[in-house]
């Protein structure tokens, strides 16, 4: 157990619906990040928050937005679902914001199909 | 956009034998760390290199940051069934907390 828990662990829903991952990161860790895994694409950047405000922004799609809460889970919504969105999607949370030097430590992702 | 190339994509070898696997950029990384990630799993960090000519020893594993610190070498001596599983480097850059991976070498060992 890595600390961060991601939940579902698995979602399967049809094109153009909404869904909501869920990620509550290591005790004590400020910053949260979102990835996007895929087999052609590797790990993709989604977006960072640290301590409730959004501090950098990747490859995110319009269709899809996260935020942080004051106990410092974090959601992301994806919305309007196309099958290109099939993917696993990873949080992993850092101390402090200094994640580049410091390490990540993930969860254990959700797989999202799309059908 | 900073890109990493990590080489080979894909490396089948039997119990025993040595390896070695590359992450290459163009860009110059503050620092560069190693992940292993097993099926149903995320990423688990391995290692972090933040000077020019790091070596780290992780056990079995040696991690090197280059020179320059635009690639990275992680070599495994006597592999095990064990060390099966993606390696992906990531880099960070000092200007943000984020990091860039590569897309990751999938090595699986045979007993």
């Amino acid at each position: 157990d890595s600390g961060v828990t991601q939940t579902p662990k698995h979602l399967i829903t049809a094109t153009g619906q909404r869904v909501t991952l869920r990620c509550s990161p290591r005790s004590g860790d400020l910053s949260v990040y979102w990835y996007q895994q895929s087999l052609d694409q590797g790990l993709q950047f989604l977006i960072q928050y640290y301590n409730g405000e959004e501090r950098a922004k990747g490859n995110i799609l319009e269709r899809f937005s996260a935020q942080q809460f004051p106990d410092l889970h974090s959601e992301l919504n994806l919305s309007s679902l196309e099958l290109g969105d099939s993917a696993l999607y990873f949080c992993a949370s850092s101390g402090q914001g200094q994640g580049a030097n410091y390490g990540y430590t993930f969860g254990s992702g959700t797989r999202l199909t799309v059908v | 956009t900073q890109l990493l190339e990590q080489s080979p994509q894909f490396l089948s070898i039997q119990e025993g034998e040595n390896l070695t696997v590359y992450c290459n950029s163009s860009s110059v990384f503050s620092s560069l760390q190693w992940y292993r990630q097993e099926p149903g799993e995320g990423p688990v960090l391995l290692v972090t290199v933040v000077t020019g000519g790091e070596v780290k020893k992780l056990k079995r594993l040696t991690f090197q940051f280059g020179d320059a610190r635009k690639d990275s070498s992680l070599h495994i001596t006597a592999a095990q069934p064990g060390d099966t599983g993606l390696y992906l480097c990531a880099g960070g850059d000092s200007g943000y907390s984020t990091l860039t991976f590569g897309k990751g070498t999938m090595l699986l060992v045979s007993p």
